[in-house]
């Protein structure tokens, strides 16, 4: 089966932090993906990357950065983080375009 | 605005009854992607329905994809506690982003 790893299940952060969530998948998938989750809006994404050192903005970039230096790995930086970032995020990568998602069992970010 | 309107939000239901849960929007889809989400856990795939009229069945799970390729419908029979969950939908427009509706949550009890 193919498996995401999020690196951390849980993390609390101070706000104006630096902060590093990693994701790595086992399958040779060629595209990953970050969305973060929130009650009523669902599953929003922000960035993605469908190949090794690409990335694209996603519907909400905003005050986060990737980057994707081997295939297997892709992270998702906040720059300073703040508040309105609290939330789930999620890791997913599929094989390619027309596949489903293989999703990370997330990482719950409470930003103070 | 979701692109993907799903309903009903919430979903409280016994053992044994059937449910059907919905997906709808006003754009045409590529293809649409059901998704099964617990408590801490990412999404699951359940299902992806590419063409237009189609209808896929896993178990008690019933999947169509509507004709014109802008809504879905999932049905499920004799419903178990096992079942419970977050339903998401999913739907493709271009070649590398899916739309997800804010989800439908399903609680059966026992």
């Amino acid at each position: 089966d193919v498996k995401v790893t999020q690196s951390s299940r849980y993390l609390v952060k101070r706000t104006g932090e630096k902060v590093f969530l990693e994701c790595v998948q086992d399958m040779d998938h060629e595209n990953m993906f970050w969305y973060r989750q929130d009650p009523g809006l669902g599953l929003r994404l922000i960035y993605f990357s469908y190949d090794v050192k690409m990335k694209e903005k996603g519907d909400i970039p905003e005050g986060y950065s990737v980057s994707r230096e081997k295939k297997e790995r892709f992270s998702l930086i906040l720059e300073s983080a703040s508040t309105n970032q609290t939330s789930m995020y999620l890791c997913a990568s599929r094989r390619k375009a027309n596949y489903g998602y293989t999703f990370g069992s997330g990482t719950r970010l409470t930003v103070v | 605005t979701q692109l993907l309107e799903q309903s009903p939000q919430f979903l409280s239901i016994q053992e044994g009854e059937n449910l059907t849960v919905y997906c709808n929007s006003s754009s045409v889809f590529s293809s649409l992607q059901w998704y099964r989400q617990e408590p801490g856990e990412g999404p699951v795939l359940l299902v992806t329905v590419v063409t237009g009229g189609e209808v896929k069945k896993l178990k008690r799970l019933t999947f169509q994809f509507g004709d014109a390729r802008k809504d879905s419908s999932l049905h499920i029979t004799a419903a178990q506690p096992g079942d419970t969950g977050l339903y998401l939908c999913a739907g493709q427009r271009n070649f590398n982003k899916f739309y997800f509706g804010s989800g439908t949550k399903l609680n059966v009890k026992p």
